[in-house]
């Protein structure tokens, strides 16, 4: 199993645009979470979801949606970007939610001009 | 509000130097701890949950939730120990839904 998978790699965008980043659980696993990590900081929780549900949303706006696919994998969307939104974008996969160790990707890394 | 706070960024040692990277955490009910560790150009990976009360690589952390810490300790320190290490926070109980809350993080660097 190659892990958590992730696309792109990288993404270069412009203010205003939208970005969809894309995610692919470890085999197995039915949650998926994702993460924004500013340069110098730790990563913030955008999104939970198990089993094609919400099961969770972090402090971010309405710019920011996802989905979970009925073969787990899951999409991040974000839309009218901003400079600010330039991060590394992780997706961690679990088998379930709570005490679970959750699995790391390598994340996608989003640059908006 | 949950917080986790690390309050040093870099911390450098010599090899062979005990290693104690600070955790503090906010939250009034019984909260999971991790510590996750990036080394150099690699993925994000779990290094130790408290609940597990293990030791991987030498490294051990108690909580303690008197001072509300979850430090992260080694007795001797070695040179591929360096890497960027992360203490999270995870709500316990009934509250928890997997949601990881975590700190800005600590370079550790060790030094030959």
């Amino acid at each position: 199993d190659a892990g958590v998978t992730q696309s792109p790699t990288h993404l270069i965008k412009t203010r205003g645009q939208h970005v969809t980043l894309r995610c692919s659980p470890i085999s197995g696993h039915k949650s998926v979470s994702w993460y924004q990590q500013v340069l110098g900081q730790g990563p913030q929780f955008i999104f939970q979801y198990y089993e094609k549900e919400e099961r969770g949303r972090g402090n971010f706006p309405d710019r920011f949606s996802a989905r979970q696919f009925p073969n787990y994998s899951s999409e991040l969307n974000v839309n009218a970007l901003l400079l600010g939104d330039s991060a590394l974008y992780l997706c961690a996969s679990s088998f379930a939610t709570a005490r679970n160790e959750q699995f790391f990707g390598p994340g996608t890394r989003l640059t908006v001009l | 509000a949950q917080r986790v706070t690390q309050p040093e960024k870099l911390l450098s040692v010599f090899k062979g130097a005990p290693v104690e990277l600070k955790c503090n955490y906010s939250y009034s009910g019984s909260p999971e701890l991790f510590w996750y560790v990036q080394y150099s150009r690699q993925r994000l990976q779990l290094l130790l949950r408290h609940i597990s009360r293990e030791s991987i690589k030498g490294f051990t952390a108690d909580l303690n939730k008197g001072e509300t810490s979850f430090h992260l300790k080694k007795p001797f320190a070695q040179e591929e120990d360096s890497a960027m290490y992360y203490c999270a926070f995870a709500g316990g109980g009934s509250s928890n839904t997997g949601k990881l809350i975590f700190g800005q993080g600590t370079t550790l660097q060790v030094k030959p």
